[in-house]
């Protein structure tokens, strides 16, 4: 069981927009920064989102994050085949004194 | 480039240890904090270990007791010295860093595989 907690997949059309949420708590969501990571089959982690809602160099800006109490969102923009792939948000818990990920959310481009 | 490089892992009978490797190229690890990340089989991410800049250690609880992060400065790596290994630890590790006074990791390295059985 996650601390946090995502849908386990949602899907969309080429070009059409999708959302991916995540909610928390105080400990962590509601008090620290929310970062987003895809994972590509088969592949390392890279990260999305950072600081909840900014872009790393490289990212298309189809990505992007937000925040609003103890939950935030991942949203991605005219969907592509290439943006299948699994979705974890995480963020640094002040209870648990470490980092802690949503389950994963599967995202499938129909 | 900044890059990430773990090696070690490998087939290991319950009770066993391993030793993980992180080799790190284009920064200073000293200067960062360093993550050790795992994913079972089919699993989503579990955040495992942290050695901040200052030396300080934290552990999942899971592995508290048993699981040991350290750094050579030397070699710019960082270790994961895994003890008292169990069947729920086989997973890819994945080695990451998060800048000092920062919660993102970036980047990953590619991981590695530790498999627990008999």
């Amino acid at each position: 069981q996650s601390v946090l907690t995502q849908p386990p997949s949602v899907s969309g059309a080429p070009r059409q927009r999708v959302t991916i949420s995540c909610s928390g708590s105080s400990s962590n969501i509601g008090n620290n920064a929310v970062n987003w990571y895809q994972q590509l089959p088969g592949k390392a982690p890279k990260l999305l989102i950072y600081y909840d809602d900014l872009l790393p160099s490289g990212i298309s800006d189809r990505f992007s994050g937000s925040k609003s109490g103890t939950s935030a969102s991942l949203a991605i923009s005219g969907l592509q085949s290439e943006d299948e792939a699994d979705y974890y948000c995480a963020a640094w818990d002040d209870s648990l004194r470490g980092w802690v990920f949503g389950g994963g959310t599967k995202l499938t481009v129909l | 480039e900044v890059q990430l490089v773990e090696s070690g892992g490998g087939l290991v009978q319950p009770g066993g240890s391993l030793r993980l490797s992180c080799a790190a190229s284009g920064f200073t690890v000293t200067d960062n904090y360093m993550n050790w990340v795992r994913q079972a089989p089919g699993k989503g991410l579990q955040w495992v270990s942290v050695l901040y800049s200052g030396g300080n250690t934290d552990y999942t609880d899971s592995v508290k007791g048993r699981f040991t992060i350290s750094r050579d400065n030397s070699k710019n790596t960082v270790y994961l010295q895994m003890n008292s290994l169990r069947a729920e630890d086989t997973a890819v590790y994945y080695c990451a860093r998060t800048m000092v006074q920062t919660s993102w990791f970036d980047p990953w390295g590619q991981g590695t595989l530790v498999t627990v059985s008999s």
